[in-house]
């Protein structure tokens, strides 16, 4: 099946410092959202992004599908930004379709 | 407002008794899902439904059952079978049209059998 691979699987960071989370996958996809889950558990939707790229505030994502991965990139980091970041698919193939495929996580500490 | 119901937030049960868990939508979704995660890890599926009357197997399936008989609905059993169900769920909905569509969650549910 496809495998989702996040990294780096923990990340530090001081306020206002600028960071890049990838997330790559093994197969062709139909759907890559990025979710980020605060410290309640509830998992907040940022990007629903198959390809191109997307800004949201200090928060953008680019998907490169052909490539096989996808970057989000969090600017101007703020200790609310503190969490785990999430990347997901769904496959279209095989045993794999309308599967919502988790990478492992993206764990983000920011130090004010 | 349109999203996705967990309840309860919190349950409590006694070893070897099965527990429901729902998950209600009115998002007009074709696709619902079940994870679990545990702390300090990631969501691995339990369950995930297509269309009504119909349901596959995720990842960790064995000693969970779960049904879909409504659209909005998608409850998940956790059985005596289960060996280890303390976790927190999560249930997640997603449009499904022309293969893709966004997925949401909603709040979960902290399950711990004692």
């Amino acid at each position: 099946g496809i495998q989702v691979e996040q990294s780096p699987p923990d990340l530090i960071l001081q306020e206002g410092a600028n960071s890049t989370l990838r997330c790559n996958f093994s197969d062709s996809v139909n759907n890559l959202q990025w979710f980020h889950q605060n410290p309640w558990g509830q998992l907040i939707n940022l990007f629903y992004i198959p390809s191109g790229t997307k800004q949201n505030g200090r928060l953008s994502a680019t998907t490169v599908a052909t490539e096989r991965y996808s970057l989000l990139y969090i600017s101007s980091s703020q200790t609310t930004d503190s969490g785990v970041y999430f990347c997901a698919v769904i496959g279209f193939v095989g045993d794999d379709t309308g599967k919502l495929i988790f990478g492992q996580g993206t764990t983000l500490q920011v130090k004010p | 407002d349109g999203g996705i119901t967990q309840s309860p937030k919190y349950l409590f049960r006694k070893e070897g008794q099965n527990v429901t868990l729902s998950c209600e939508q009115n998002l007009n979704h074709d696709a619902m899902y079940w994870y679990r995660q545990d702390p300090g890890q990631g969501l691995r599926l339990i369950y995930y439904s297509q269309i009504v009357n119909d349901f596959q197997k995720g990842d960790i399936a064995e000693g969970y059952s779960v049904s879909r008989e409504k659209k909005e609905s998608f409850p998940l059993t956790v059985t005596s079978a289960q060996k280890n169900p303390t976790a927190f769920y999560l249930c997640a909905s997603s449009s499904q049209s022309a293969g893709a569509g966004e997925a949401f969650f909603g709040q979960g549910t902290r399950l711990t059998v004692v």
